[in-house]
């Protein structure tokens, strides 16, 4: 039982580049979501979905795209990459009754460097 | 709208003290509270949650939080810190009929010996 997967685990960019953070987990999980952590501020929610087919954004949803076309996967696309968007990024899911009571599971995390 | 506030970014304390790490919550409805602790270049892992079943909630590795709601508070507490606990721990809420989890700004505890 693998968990929540994030590749890369690291990766460097130049401004304008894109490219797609993957996340997969085999937990048969409904909701999932994307979060950047930066010193001071946190984990702030980027996009998430409740189910396939289905997404929405979160807080900081702006230079970010997804989809979710499986139970399974849930990939995050940076257009246009910008310095601001370094980061570490999070991929989180968890069972979804949609009730708000459900643990969270997270990945090790993406580190992204925008040059 | 929830909103979590963690007071204090950074807690020191000694092998063997006390460990206060303080969360407030805004929440016009009735709120779940979680603890998570991330180690270093690792992601978030749950401590424990309050989901109104009972106030005094237990979670792992010796880590306990009581909420109270005259103070709006959810605050974690472990009786004897051990140097394993150093870590950032991050508070956050979820309202009902959501699984949106909204985090606190986080606490960096150090242990030292």
């Amino acid at each position: 039982n693998a968990g929540v997967t994030q590749t890369p685990k690291f990766q460097v960019l130049k401004t304008g580049q894109s490219m797609t953070l993957q996340c997969a987990q085999d937990m048969n999980h409904e909701y999932m979501s994307w979060y950047r952590q930066d010193p001071g501020m946190g984990l702030r929610l980027i996009h998430y979905s409740v189910g396939a087919g289905i997404t929405d954004q979160g807080e900081v949803p702006n230079g970010y795209n997804v989809s979710r076309s499986t139970t399974e996967d849930f990939p995050l696309r940076l257009l246009s990459a910008a310095p601001s968007q370094t980061s570490v990024y999070f991929c989180a899911s968890s069972y979804s009754p949609g009730t708000g009571q459900t643990e969270a599971f997270f990945g090790q995390g993406t580190r992204l460097t925008v040059v | 709208a929830q909103s979590v506030t963690q007071l204090g970014s950074h807690v020191s304390v000694s092998e063997g003290a006390l460990v206060l790490l303080r969360c407030n919550y805004s929440s016009s409805v009735p709120p779940y509270l979680f603890w998570y602790v991330q180690y270093p270049n690792q992601g978030l892992q749950l401590l424990l949650k309050y989901t109104s079943a009972a106030t005094l909630v237990k979670g792992i590795n010796g880590f306990e939080a009581e909420f109270k709601k005259s103070e709006t508070s959810f605050h974690l507490t472990k009786p004897s810190a051990h140097m394993s606990d150093a870590a950032e721990y991050f508070c956050a809420v979820s309202a009902y009929n959501t699984d949106k989890l909204i985090f606190g700004t986080g606490t960096r505890l150090q242990v030292f010996p």
